[in-house]
This record gives C-alpha cells, sequence and structure tokens, in this order.
C-alpha cells in the first residue's frame, strides 16, 4: 500500500527552527510537496522536490531524499502566524496525490 | 498565477436541499480538477478526480449518486451534493494543477451546514 508518515504534533518557541519530518512509501514518485493549513482554511503550496536536495524559499526549505523516500520542511525564524498544519503529499506513478495526515505546528511565545 | 476560485464560501441549508459548489480556474485551463472532504481536525480526503468532458472518478466509498461532479469547461467544476443530510456537513474543498509535475493549487473551500 501507499504510505506517508509525519508527526500528529509538534512545538516550537518563536523566533526558532524546526524540522518537520516526512518519509514515504508510494508506487512511483512524481514529486514532493509541502503545504501550509491553518485552522478553517483551504491548504496553500509552499514548496516543491523533485530531484535530491534543498530547495529554498525565504524562511522555509524542504529537502528531499528519494532514495530514502524522507524529506524535510525546515522553518527558520518562526513567527505566530506559522502555527498551522503542514501536510506531505507525493505524486505516485499515476500522478495522483497521495497526503500525509499533517503535522500540527505549535508556537508559543 | 494558478488561481483557483471556489464559490460560495459558506452555505447553510435545510435537510433534503441539494447545494451546488462551483470551482474556477481563473488564469489557466484545468483539464483535471479534484474535489476533497474534510472532517473538522481530520486530514484532507479525495472525494473524486473531475475530467473535462468524461465521467468523473470517485474514490472508494463516495456515492456518484450522491455527489454529482460535472466539468464542463476547462476553467470549471461542479460538485452538487444531492438531497443533503447533516452528516453531509463538512469542508469541501476543490483542487486544479496545471501539469502533472506541477502543485494543485487549492480554492478557499466551502463550509457545508446541513441543519
Amino acid at each position: 500500500g501507499q504510505n506517508i508518515d509525519q508527526p500528529t504534533e509538534m512545538t516550537a518557541t518563536e523566533g526558532a527552527i524546526v524540522q518537520i519530518n516526512c518519509t514515504y512509501q508510494t508506487s512511483g514518485f512524481n514529486g514532493l510537496f509541502w503545504y501550509q493549513q491553518h485552522a478553517g482554511e483551504a491548504p496553500t503550496f509552499l514548496s516543491y522536490n523533485v530531484l535530491d536536495g534543498l530547495e529554498e524559499k525565504g524562511r522555509f526549505s524542504s529537502f528531499l531524499s528519494r532514495s530514502k523516500g524522507y524529506s524535510y520542511l525546515l522553518l527558520k525564524e518562526l513567527q505566530m502566524k506559522d502555527s498551522a498544519s503542514y501536510l506531505c503529499a507525493v505524486k505516485d506513478s499515476n500522478y495522483q496525490l497521495i497526503w500525509g495526515a499533517g503535522t500540527k505546528l505549535i508556537i508559543k511565545p | 498565477g494558478a488561481v483557483v476560485s471556489q464559490h460560495p464560501s459558506w452555505v447553510i441549508c435545510k435537510s433534503g436541499t441539494s447545494v451546488k459548489i462551483e470551482c474556477r480556474s481563473l488564469d489557466f485551463q484545468a483539464t483535471t480538477m479534484f474535489w476533497y472532504r474534510q472532517f473538522p481536525k481530520q486530514s484532507l480526503m479525495l472525494m473524486a478526480t473531475s475530467n473535462e468532458g468524461s465521467k468523473a472518478t470517485y474514490e472508494q466509498g463516495v456515492e456518484k449518486d450522491k455527489f454529482l461532479i460535472n466539468h464542463a469547461s476547462l476553467t470549471l467544476s461542479t460538485l452538487t451534493v444531492t438531497s443533503a443530510h447533516p452528516e453531509d456537513s463538512s469542508f469541501y474543498i476543490c483542487s486544479a494543477g496545471t501539469g502533472e509535475y506541477q502543485p494543485q493549487h487549492f480554492g478557499d473551500g466551502t463550509r457545508l451546514s446541513i441543519l
């Protein structure tokens, strides 16, 4: 079966750095995506990795290792507004998005 | 770019009513759109894949006759919840992508409350 694992919940301090991990087992791979979802709102696209390595976008970076089936989302200089759920998703061989359950990130002052 | 508009944002109606939700890609053409449902504090659940000019592909357990999907053009897909009941109350979200390797972009979602 296809499976994406990420921690259910994480807590971090304002101004700090947090790394949210995602491991996946899918039938084929056509890209890994990270989304942010605030409570009561639709997800918004954050980043996309298709090749191994690090993609940096401002305070957010995403890393991929295809051989390990592993990715992480790194958030720097955390702000209170970063409190949200972070969703990891993988496109499989049929280009269908397989979703993780999401990681709820709580930022404390 | 890649803006998806969803309407309405909120619907409150009586049990037995049918409700139509529209999803539009504003600045690109989408041969495929996706419909999701999300219950409070739960994960996104894909309901169906909407294909322009052909029948939608429904996920296992989703009733085709209850959730009617029409993808009449490259920029519009509609989801109609027929004879809605309180258990259909949920957050419905559509998405679309610009290509196979591209991310899906989401509409703002429709919060449906059936009394």
